[in-house]
């Protein structure tokens, strides 16, 4: 398989505050990547698909100006939490999709989370 | 409206039993169900299915889909207390960036 690093994997904030989460495909390049958002006991929510050297596509009801990603290489995504409240406290999980000439085509490695507080 | 459903949304099993997890989905446009093991964090990828009829194994765990009556099921044989976590089922639904909608989730518990 491959490996996604996501960090920080637990971050505590000030309410108003802005939270950068990163995520980095370590063994591969990842033209497409996912941010994920789950609550207790729930499954993971898309929030939005990060396409490097274009804009991120949001899904409905998902604020692009609060949840700002950045796709600035093939390796690396950024999800910016800005003016965090404590609403937006959940776990967020990004995941890297495996390139179409892979073996394990087109398959999402997921990142290992970030647990965000907002106070 | 796209779903995915799995079922039981949760198990308490004794190690060495035989369990069986299930997944019935509705796309508009199929393309692949993927099978996820999430412990205390990432979900970590187990299987991906795109055809049906043909089981994918690995060790103690394998998976087959079946497109017409579009469900997966995922068997665990001889489980173990390392086995215990949540297992999600996952659909690509044929979106351009290979998208997935998830189920909710089975978690599973094994006793020693």
């Amino acid at each position: 398989g491959a490996v996604v690093s996501q960090h920080p994997s637990w971050v505590i904030c000030k309410s108003g505050t802005s939270v950068k989460i990163e995520c980095r495909s370590l063994d591969f390049q990842a033209t497409t990547m996912f941010w994920y958002r789950q609550f207790p006991k729930q499954s993971l929510m898309l929030m939005a698909t990060s396409n490097e050297g274009s804009k991120a596509t949001y899904e409905q009801g998902v604020e692009k100006d609060k949840f700002l990603i950045n796709h600035a290489s093939l390796t690396l995504s950024t999800l910016t939490v800005t003016s965090a409240h404590p609403e937006d406290s959940s776990f967020y999980i990004c995941s890297a999709r495996s390139s179409p000439n892979r073996v394990d085509k087109n398959i999402q490695y997921f990142g290992a989370g970030t647990r965000l507080s907002v106070l | 409206e796209d779903k995915v459903v799995q079922s039981p949304l949760s198990l308490v099993v004794h190690e060495g039993d035989t369990v069986t997890l299930n997944c019935s989905y509705e796309v508009t446009n199929f393309r692949s169900l993927l099978w996820y093991k999430q412990e205390k964090k990432a979900p970590t990828f187990l299987f991906m299915l795109t055809s049906s009829g043909i089981e994918k194994k690995s060790g103690r765990l394998s998976s087959i889909l079946d497109k017409k009556e579009l469900f997966s099921i995922l068997n665990i044989t001889a489980t173990q207390t390392g086995d215990s976590a949540v297992y999600l089922c996952a659909v690509d639904y044929g979106g351009s960036q290979g998208n997935l909608i998830f189920g909710k989730g089975t978690k599973l518990s094994v006793k020693p």
